[in-house]
């Protein structure tokens, strides 16, 4: 089936640590995997993409790896802030798909 | 550049009337996906738009139906309302059919009496 889960659905840490938010995934036809921040009140926000081609992508103080013979992906958010308090979530995309399947999403509160 | 635009905001309905939403992607977007978000099922595709045709459609009854217009602007329609209906509908819009990159509007609250 199709279905993208969140192993947590809540992430404590405290102010300048690393946070880590893991997603696990079904299918093994999607070749493209993006993470969204939602902020209450808000629509989801890109954040980082990775294609399955790749194991890792970084960005400014976020990383995402992509483990495809677990079907495991993660991001990873460097010296976390306090606006960085949201939801995340994963998301998963077939070959030549046009629809985006979300996971869960797991509730991040950083704590000051 | 202005972003994914959604009207209304807010809506309240009673069950069995019917709602339509509006969704105004980014400038130069031709695609646009519609997402119905709710705390028990999270968000989940409901159909995807690009030059006026319905590319793909999820899992939802027939009530929910979608359009868009030449100038890709997009609504969607959700005949006889259900309580069930009560959720954040999201619009996101990308550049072409195939990029995936996604931007998505600030979402129509929609409660169902």
């Amino acid at each position: 089936g199709e279905s993208v889960g969140l192993h947590l659905p809540t992430l404590s840490v405290q102010e300048g640590d690393n946070s880590i938010i893991n997603c696990a995934y079904s299918n093994s036809a999607s070749d493209y995997f993006i993470w969204y921040k939602q902020e209450s009140g808000k629509g989801p926000q890109f954040i980082i993409d990775i294609r399955s081609n790749m194991d890792k992508r970084q960005g400014q103080r976020v990383t995402v790896l992509l483990n495809k013979t677990v079907k495991h992906l993660s991001l990873q958010i460097a010296a976390t802030q306090p606006g960085d308090s949201a939801v995340y979530f994963c998301a998963e995309k077939l070959a030549g798909g046009f629809k985006t399947i979300f996971g869960a999403g797991t509730r991040l509160f950083v704590k000051a | 550049k202005a972003g994914v635009t959604q009207t209304p905001r807010y809506l309240i309905k009673t069950r069995g009337q019917q709602v339509t939403l509006s969704c105004s992607p980014i400038s130069g977007h031709r695609s646009v996906s519609w997402y119905q978000q709710t705390p028990g099922q999270g968000l989940q595709f409901l159909f995807e738009y690009f030059s006026e045709t319905q590319r793909n459609k999820g899992n939802f009854p027939g009530r929910f139906s979608g359009r868009q217009f030449s100038n890709s602007r997009s609504e969607m329609n959700v005949s006889t309302l259900e309580l069930g209906d009560s959720a954040l509908y999201l619009c996101a819009s990308s550049g072409t059919g195939d990029l995936y990159e996604q931007y998505f509007g600030p979402g129509t609250r929609l409660t169902v009496t």
